[in-house]
């Protein structure tokens, strides 16, 4: 089944607390991006990623790094988490050209 | 101007119903235009896309795009209380570039 795994799907941390979160996805897609959505704010792309090696900045990326080393993964990474970035995060993943991105189910994080 | 705008809702509609979901946006250069459907708990999922003007249709759903007016909307027919969820419009400029999504429209289908 064509999807996009992300783990884990909930985690209460406390503040400056090192967490990654993994994504992979199994269409062999070029793009994958990071979203956070909170209420009233919609979703807020973090960082995005076109290939390998290749990622950038989104509109929100203060307070957030992520890798791409393989195709099928790109790992979020808070290094020193602080309370308001509490939120649900989506990993996405879509291939070139146009197409709609496809979502994983969302991780909750709680900062404490 | 916020690049794309779409009524919060909550929309309350009763079972049957034609539901009518919209958003407007301010880039002229969108061209590719995009609804996702978003169950509580879950991630966005792809419901429809259309390039540039005019209307698609998929079984129940209708996506319409009016590039004059920077408007598109997207039709429910026969509503079903599983149509119950968030629809958030988005949209591109190119196919290959960022995407913007809009806040989303809670939409609850009355039994």
């Amino acid at each position: 089944e064509a999807q996009v795994t992300q783990n884990p799907r909930y985690l209460i941390t406390v503040t400056g607390k090192k967490l990654t979160v993994t994504c992979s996805q199994n269409m062999n897609h070029e793009y994958m991006s990071w979203y956070r959505q909170d209420p009233g704010l919609g979703l807020r792309q973090i960082y995005y990623s076109m290939n390998v090696e290749v990622t950038d900045k989104g509109d929100v990326p203060e307070g957030y790094k992520v890798s791409r080393k393989e195709k099928r993964n790109f790992p979020l990474i808070l290094e020193s988490p602080s309370p308001n970035q509490t939120s649900l995060y989506f990993c996405a993943s879509r291939d070139q050209g146009f197409s709609g991105y496809t979502f994983g189910s969302g991780t909750r994080l709680t900062v404490v | 101007q916020k690049e794309v705008e779409q009524d919060p809702g909550p929309l309350s509609v009763p079972e049957g119903a034609i539901v009518s979901l919209n958003c407007t946006y301010s880039n002229s250069a969108f061209q590719y235009f995009m609804w996702y459907r978003q169950y509580s708990r879950k991630g966005p999922e792809l419901l429809m896309y259309t390039y540039s003007s005019g209307n698609k249709e998929d079984g129940r759903f209708t996506a319409q795009v009016d590039k004059s007016s920077k408007y598109i909307s997207l039709f429910i027919r026969d509503s079903q209380p599983s149509d119950s969820a968030t629809y958030l419009c988005a949209m591109s400029a190119r196919g290959d570039d960022k995407i913007i999504f809009g806040k989303g429209t809670r939409l609850h289908i009355l039994p």
